[in-house]
């Protein structure tokens, strides 16, 4: 079956510029995350997605991070005025329900940013 | 805040040499769960161990945690080139839903 897809693979923009990147998670997954990884290191949690609940936002880094959910499916994080200490690789990952955190999280390949 | 931290940072073994790493962590858990990632791919699960739990195995994985002393290994038998990744602890923090991730191990086969 398909597994979580994010897009674009690789995006390359200029500082100042806003971004979107997309995920698309499995199909009946209703737990939706993303996370930042920067060169080397674990993964940063930004925000998370549980059905028609309220997001917890608690790990976006700063008001130019927003992120939504349409339908209970895809996912847009959207970065407004990208600053160079952006670039990153964003994951994206979707697990089957609520215990996100005692069960299988399921990754996309990620969106390697690079901001110029 | 980091959670987990593994160690070591890197490891670099023959093929077919048992290779084991370490994660260590702060605070109670409610389970503590493996993941592998390839260089430039996502993370892949690998397993999931609850605190009630010792040890569990799944092909040539064995994974151990010790509560008392806030620690788990992952210990890969006999291995292969295909190894060759890094590999990340992530623990719950008695939180439901959300991970606390190490900064991983890169493990490096040698053919």
């Amino acid at each position: 079956g398909a597994g979580v897809s994010q897009s674009p693979s690789n995006k390359v923009t200029e500082k100042g510029k806003d971004v979107e990147l997309r995920c698309d998670p499995i199909s009946g997954h209703t737990a939706l995350y993303w996370y930042r990884q920067s060169l080397g290191q674990g993964l940063e949690f930004l925000i998370y997605f549980q059905g028609n609940s309220a997001p917890d936002k608690s790990g976006l880094p700063s008001d130019r991070f927003s992120a939504e959910r349409t339908g209970g499916s895809v996912s847009t994080l959207t970065i407004q005025r990208t600053q160079q200490e952006d670039s990153a690789v964003y994951l994206c990952a979707s697990s089957l329900d609520v215990r996100g955190a005692e069960q299988p999280q399921h990754f996309g390949d990620g969106t390697r940013l690079s901001i110029l | 805040s980091q959670q987990g931290e593994e160690d070591p940072q890197a490891l670099s073994i023959q093929e077919g040499e048992n290779a084991t790493m370490n994660c260590s962590y702060k605070t109670s858990i409610n389970n503590l769960q493996w993941y592998r990632q390839n260089s430039g791919r996502g993370l892949v699960h690998l397993i999931l161990i609850r605190s009630n739990e010792r040890e569990k195995h799944s092909g040539r994985l064995r994974v151990t945690l010790d509560t008392s002393k806030k620690s788990s290994s992952l210990l890969i038998t006999a291995s292969r080139a295909a190894d060759t990744a890094s590999y990340f602890c992530a623990t719950d923090r008695g939180s439901n839903y959300q991970l606390i991730w190490g900064a991983g191990t890169k493990l490096i086969i040698k053919p």
